[in-house]
């Protein structure tokens, strides 16, 4: 497989729950991203990896907890989420090495998991 | 802070006719990175095209082309010769700045306009 793949690409759960949502980069970057697409708002970063190492979290209820095992894979765990949590889940990866504005170092998106929390 | 600001929140437009989407964004950067993603129906971000804030050219890529006014701080994306594939949600993202390795490529993105190409 080739780019950034995310499983499952639907997930519907309970309010009491517990579930995961995986990505797997095959391109060689060192950095991954979460990012939460809610209906009428803009994207939101949740979460930065940046070789294995959480870089950023942006206020992220403790019901999200993500996890990095290695640079090409990244997890997402979900605990007694709410109705509002019901979003699509975008990861993505870029080379992690920039520094400064030099270069474009594009984020590369996987196709998103589609979460519907009752 | 930063912000983006996509004020057309959905449009029509011809097949074979260019079309122009409107990006402003506030910042208080020297340095910072633009770009724009395709988001078809099956919901991936799809990259088009970068612009640096210090390139003193506007950046193309194919039928893609960013129009930058940095003074009025404006990034547009121009679709030329549109095509019925092009219909999706476009959205408009700044990079911020980042001097340090460890930090990642954090982007900031505005709220997407939706384009529907008609044949």
């Amino acid at each position: 497989e080739t780019g950034v793949t995310q499983t499952p690409r639907h997930l519907v759960m309970g309010m009491t729950n517990k579930k995961s949502l995986k990505c797997e980069q095959h391109l060689g970057h060192n950095a991954m991203y979460w990012y939460k697409q809610s209906a009428k708002k803009p994207l939101e970063l949740m979460f930065v990896y940046n070789f294995k190492e959480q870089t950023e979290n942006n206020s992220v209820p403790s019901r999200f907890s993500p996890e990095c095992p290695n640079s090409s894979h990244l997890f997402l765990h979900l605990h007694t989420l709410q109705p509002e949590d019901s979003a699509l889940y975008l990861c993505a990866s870029s080379q992690g090495k920039e520094t400064g504005i030099s270069g474009a170092n594009v984020l590369t998106f996987g196709a998103g998991s589609r979460l519907t929390v009752l | 802070a930063q912000k983006i600001t996509q004020t057309q929140p959905g449009m029509f437009v011809q097949e074979k006719e260019a079309v122009t989407l409107d990006c402003t964004y506030d910042t208080s950067d020297q340095s910072y990175g633009l770009f724009w993603y395709k988001q078809p129906s099956s919901g991936e971000m799809i990259f088009l095209i970068y612009q640096g804030s210090y390139d003193e050219q506007n950046a193309t890529e194919g039928r893609y082309s960013l129009n930058f006014q940095k003074a009025r701080k404006s990034a547009n994306l121009v679709i030329s010769a549109s095509q019925l594939g092009d219909s999706a949600m476009y959205f408009c993202a700044m990079r911020e700045p980042n001097m340090i390795k460890a930090a990642g490529n954090k982007l900031t993105f505005g709220g997407g306009t939706r384009v529907l190409v008609k044949p």
